[in-house]
């Protein structure tokens, strides 16, 4: 079974630091992918990042970056220079690739809540 | 691209009674899913369409929800005999195609309350 869990429940920082969430998973597959995806108080979830097991580079996307480390099963996930309007909830996700047509059934863990201060 | 609209926002209901929730995919997202997000938690998976197939059901789906999705465009969930443990925000998603690594859109969601 898939498991995912951000031991981080909350993050607090002053504008401008760099925040670092930490996400480990666990899942028996060679080929799945992990997302990072953001709630604003809105509630809606929206997308950042993804990234397939078979790609362990890790890149830069404007103030995100991200650290995928196979051999440890993390896929940790950096704002620099944070903003107050990065406060939100972000949780890290994982879906397997068994079966390509089986649509995208993602398990999610538990959320960090990064609150930015001015 | 509008994006995924979901109706009510909010439902409070009293226990026993009938709820039913509408998903509006992004025009011409073939797959719809919906989740289901307790306080403090992580969205969990209930189920999934491509067009108007139901393909996958989570065991959280118990007999008292159901979903359709009936001309493979909005999406329909009803929980019947509403109880207090179904309280949460049920959230709507859509992609097209691509399979396991396709982002989802996901919706406002629907919070629901039962008293």
């Amino acid at each position: 079974a898939q498991k995912v869990t951000q031991a981080q429940t909350e993050i607090s920082v002053v504008e401008k630091e760099d925040v670092t969430l930490d996400c480990v998973y666990e899942t028996r597959d060679t080929t799945y992918y992990l997302f990072w995806y953001k709630q604003p108080p809105s509630g809606e979830l929206v997308f950042l990042i993804r990234r397939n097991s078979f790609d362990e580079q890790n890149e830069i996307s404007g103030r995100y970056s991200w650290n995928f480390q196979k051999s440890t099963s993390s896929f940790n996930f950096t704002i620099t220079a944070s903003q107050v309007v990065d406060s939100a909830v972000y949780f890290c996700a994982l879906s397997e690739a068994k079966i390509k047509a089986a649509g995208n059934k993602l398990t999610f863990g538990g959320g960090t809540r990064v609150l930015v201060k001015p | 691209d509008t994006g995924v609209s979901q109706d009510p926002r909010h439902k409070i209901t009293k226990r026993g009674q009938n709820v039913t929730f509408r998903c509006d995919p992004i025009s011409e997202h073939n797959r719809l899913y919906w989740y289901r997000q307790t306080l403090g938690q992580g969205p969990e998976f209930l189920t999934y369409f491509q067009n108007e197939a139901q393909l996958e059901k989570s065991r959280l789906l118990s007999d008292r929800f159901s979903a359709e999705r009936p001309k493979g465009s909005f999406s329909t969930l009803e929980i019947q005999r509403t109880e207090q443990g179904d309280s949460a925000m049920y959230l709507c998603a859509s992609s097209l195609g691509g399979g396991p690594n396709s982002p989802l859109h996901f919706g406002n969601g629907t919070r629901l309350t039962v008293t």
